[in-house]
């Protein structure tokens, strides 16, 4: 079936340095993907996405990149601050279901 | 949390018992999602409604039930709880596809616990 795998699924910076988790997914026919930022006790709030007619898009401090042929994706965070500390998921999905397969998680310390 | 709230927070229910979650949203949006979050998988979707009345299956709709009467309001319904459905139950908006394309919102979520 459809499957999303996410990596790394624990990740530590140094405040100021930048992140990067990167996602593979199996379903070639999907074209839309979100990446969600969770913090504790709380649902996962939507940081920026990207469809599959654009290869990078950017808000901030925080980029995704996407690449069709390969069928991976990745999310970028620059300038890396205490409070971005959270978990952190990629998803993809065909867009006429809106059914989000998620990654497994990952797990951003960002160290002061 | 976008206008999206679930009932209850908690619960702690015992194993055979029936179970009812509640998800409400003020945005009049369309498409509704029951998710479950365990440890190590992510996110997996259980159900989803794409208007009152009609709802399809998601990944991992065995042993749960929804239904969906009314905009505002999607139910979700373990028919006979079992501790493997001990687990963080987040509900889900977003308008249709193609309108405001593909954004969902999650609320804060539901720990059920089955003893």
């Amino acid at each position: 079936g459809e499957n999303v795998e996410q990596h790394p699924s624990t990740l530590s910076v140094q405040e100021g340095d930048s992140a990067v988790i990167k996602c593979t997914y199996s379903d070639s026919a999907s074209n839309y993907f979100p990446w969600y930022k969770q913090e504790l006790g709380k649902g996962p709030q939507l940081i920026i996405d990207i469809r599959s007619n654009v290869g990078e898009k950017k808000d901030q401090r925080i980029a995704v990149t996407l690449n069709k042929t390969a069928k991976h994706f990745s999310l970028h965070i620059t300038e890396t601050q205490p409070e971005d500390s959270a978990v952190y998921f990629c998803a993809a999905s065909r867009s006429n279901t809106g059914k989000l397969i998620f990654g497994q998680g990952t797990t951003l310390q960002v160290k002061p | 949390d976008a206008g999206i709230t679930q009932s209850p927070r908690h619960k702690v229910t015992e194993t055979g018992t029936p179970v009812t979650l509640r998800c409400h949203q003020t945005e009049n949006h369309r498409y509704m999602y029951w998710y479950r979050q365990d440890p190590g998988h992510g996110l997996r979707l259980i159900h989803y409604s794409y208007g009152v009345k009609d709802t399809d299956k998601g990944e991992v709709s065995d042993g749960y039930s929804v239904s969906r009467s009314k905009t505002e309001d999607f139910l979700l319904t373990l028919e006979s709880a079992t501790s493997s459905q001990t687990s963080v139950y987040f509900c889900a908006i977003s308008e249709s596809p193609g309108m405001i394309p593909y954004e969902q919102y999650f609320g804060p979520g539901t720990r059920l616990t089955v003893t």
